[in-house]
């Protein structure tokens, strides 16, 4: 059964930075790639950032690009979101989820953990 | 980026199917991918590729996508189908870039 972790989620003060960590179970980890997903308290679901299988590729969404990096250690099995520069909009649950599909335009969540809460307030 | 379009809320009596929309330019030529969010608690895939459904999804659930609208389809819908429903794209087939609807609430009368 897959299994998605995360941790690292807080709370932070504007300007600060975070990193959260997820750690995957149940599939065989360097052979798919993950992403993670963000919902703002009451709003919708916001894709922000996803690395390939093998870390060589990532790939984040233009709200995010620049204060947001990603990475991944295959060996351990876990994903990382390092994010710096957080303002209040950043506030969110974090979802760490795995991609499935054989294409770019085919590529979809298949698993997702529980998420962790991040609020950026002074 | 490629912008999916989706009305706030869609009600239907138990018994009946409820379709969720999912509007965008020309979706019909992207493969469209659906998840169910029970509040508090993380998405779920209900349908992947357009009309795929997942092991362990009822065969209550189905899609269909074709011009500017994609549709999420469900029959006989229960009580437990409560919940916030959402498209998703990849916006570029060339590169990383994936896209959500706004989300759709689907209230069981």
């Amino acid at each position: 059964e897959v299994e998605l972790l995360e941790s690292g989620g807080g709370l932070v003060k504007p300007g600060e930075s975070l990193r959260l960590s997820c750690a995957a179970s149940g599939f065989r980890f360097d052979t798919y790639a993950m992403g993670w997903v963000r919902q703002a308290p009451g709003k919708g679901l916001e894709w922000v950032s996803g690395v390939s299988d093998d870390g060589v590729a990532k790939y984040y969404a233009d709200s995010v690009k620049g204060r947001l990096s990603i990475s991944r250690d295959n060996s351990r099995n876990t994903v990382s979101l390092l994010m710096d520069g957080l303002t209040a909009e950043d506030t969110a649950v974090y979802y760490c989820a795995k991609f499935r599909g054989g294409t770019y335009r085919h590529y979809h969540f298949d698993s997702w953990g529980q998420g962790t809460l991040v609020t950026v307030s002074s | 980026s490629f912008v999916l379009t989706q009305p706030p809320s869609v009600s239907v009596a138990p018994g009946q199917t409820a379709s969720v929309a999912c509007g965008g330019s020309n979706i019909g030529s992207k493969s469209v991918h659906w998840y169910q969010q029970k509040a508090g608690q993380a998405p779920v895939l209900v349908i992947y590729d357009d009309s795929g459904r997942p092991s362990g999804i009822p065969e209550r659930f189905s899609g269909s996508n074709s011009g500017n609208t994609a549709t999420l389809t469900i029959s006989r819908v229960e009580a437990g189908d409560e919940a916030d429903y959402y498209c998703q794209v990849c916006d570029n087939d060339n590169d990383g870039n994936w896209v959500f609807g706004g989300g759709t609430k689907l209230t069981v009368l």
